[in-house]
Order: C-alpha cells, then structure tokens, then sequence
C-alpha cells in the first residue's frame, strides 16, 4: 500500500534560522496529490501546502515546498522560523479520482526557540 | 465558513460499553471521514462516507460503524469499548471534485479514553 514517511519526530530550531521537515513517499500510483498539514495545539489540522506537479515549487506562509518524483520526496522548507511555527506538521499524500482521504506519515514536531 | 465541528472534545466511557462520537460540517462537503490518531502513530483512516455511501477500512470492518442521517453529520459509533480504543478521533470532510484530490477540512478532535 500507500506510505509516508517522516524521518524526525521533533525538530528544534531557533528563531530567525531555517528549518526544513523530510518526508518521502511510496505509491504504485502516479496520478498522486501531496500535502502539509500543519496542527497547532489544541486545534484542528489545516492544509499548508499541496501539489501534485513534479519539480514544481508551492509556497504558502513562508512555507515551500517542491514534489521530486525522482526522489519520491516531499520536503517542507522555511528560511527563517517564527516562535508561531511551532506546531505538529504531517506530510500526506491522497490519490485522485478517489475519495479515500489521506495517507499520513507519523508528524514532525518542530518547536522554535527564542 | 470552514468549519468542522465535533462533539464532545473529551469523552470518557467504561470498558463494554457503547460510545458515539459527533461531527458536523456546513461546507455541503460529499464526503466526511473518521481517523483514528494514537500516540507516536499517524493518524489512521477508520472509515469514510461519500454521499449516503459508507466506506470502512478492512482491518477495523468489525469495530466501528458509523451513520450520515443527512449531508451536515456523521457519527462514529464503537459497540463495546475497550482499551485499545483511547486515542484522538478526528473526524474531516471534503468536496470530491472530479480529478481533483481532496483537501480535507478538520475538526479539532475529540479525546476518547477507555477505563
């Protein structure tokens, strides 16, 4: 089946440096969709980020990141962290044409230090 | 207005016993779903609902069953409880759009816990 995975369970970065979360993927699929969801605490899960086109660079609140199907990865970038981006943030990938939801990988903590 | 909302936010329920969980979404979204999130796991899909047609995962078939009386709820209901079933559920919906993968809208959980 479908799998997602994040290498690190907690990343701890300082304010004002960058930080960027691993996640790769395996699917038999090609017709794929890849996302960022990122949960702050006592809320709900957002979308950050989506794509589904190889090499190309998505970006939202800071955040990019870029699909490499060669690499089969999906890595979450920001350059310069605030005390606001610490959050849970999953990678998740879903197939199209079918409404069956979301393949997540376990999440990365990140906590930013002043 | 993005909201999925659930109900309650924490549950406490006895071992044996039936527990129903809420969910409600006013997005007129096709398709709501339950995942299940245990500590140090990813959050697995239980089932999913698109329109009036239930999906449920093969490897939780027997454990929970769910209901959809109209487009706005969905409930996840667990017939005797036991242990194992403490975790976060966390309930989402989406508009299938054809070829468009879903972006799925959450709602902030409810914490069930078994004693």
């Amino acid at each position: 089946g479908d799998s997602v995975t994040q290498t690190e369970g907690l990343v701890t970065v300082t304010e004002g440096l960058p930080v960027m979360l691993n996640c790769t993927y395996q699917t038999a699929y090609s017709d794929v969709a890849f996302f960022w969801y990122v949960q702050y605490l006592n809320e709900a899960p957002k979308l950050l980020l989506r794509s589904s086109t190889d090499n190309k660079r998505t970006e939202h609140q800071g955040f990019h990141a870029t699909l490499h199907k060669s690499s089969s990865s999906f890595h979450l970038q920001k350059s310069s962290v605030q005390l606001s981006d610490s959050a849970l943030y999953y990678c998740a990938l879903s197939l199209y044409n079918y409404a069956q939801g979301l393949t997540f990988g376990l999440g990365t903590r990140v906590s930013v230090f002043p | 207005d993005t909201t999925v909302k659930q109900n309650p936010r924490y549950k406490l329920a006895r071992v044996g016993k039936p527990v129903n969980l809420i969910c409600s979404q006013t997005m007129n979204h096709d398709t709501m779903y339950w995942y299940q999130k245990k500590p140090n796991q990813a959050p697995k899909l239980l089932l999913f609902y698109y329109d009036k047609i239930l999906n449920r995962e093969a490897d939780t078939f027997e454990k929970f069953q769910s209901s959809r009386p109209n487009n706005s709820f969905c409930s996840l209901y667990i017939g005797s409880a036991g242990l194992e079933y403490s975790a976060m559920y966390l309930c989402a919906s989406s508009r299938l759009g054809g070829r468009f993968a879903e972006t799925l809208y959450f709602g902030s959980g409810t914490r069930l816990t078994v004693l």
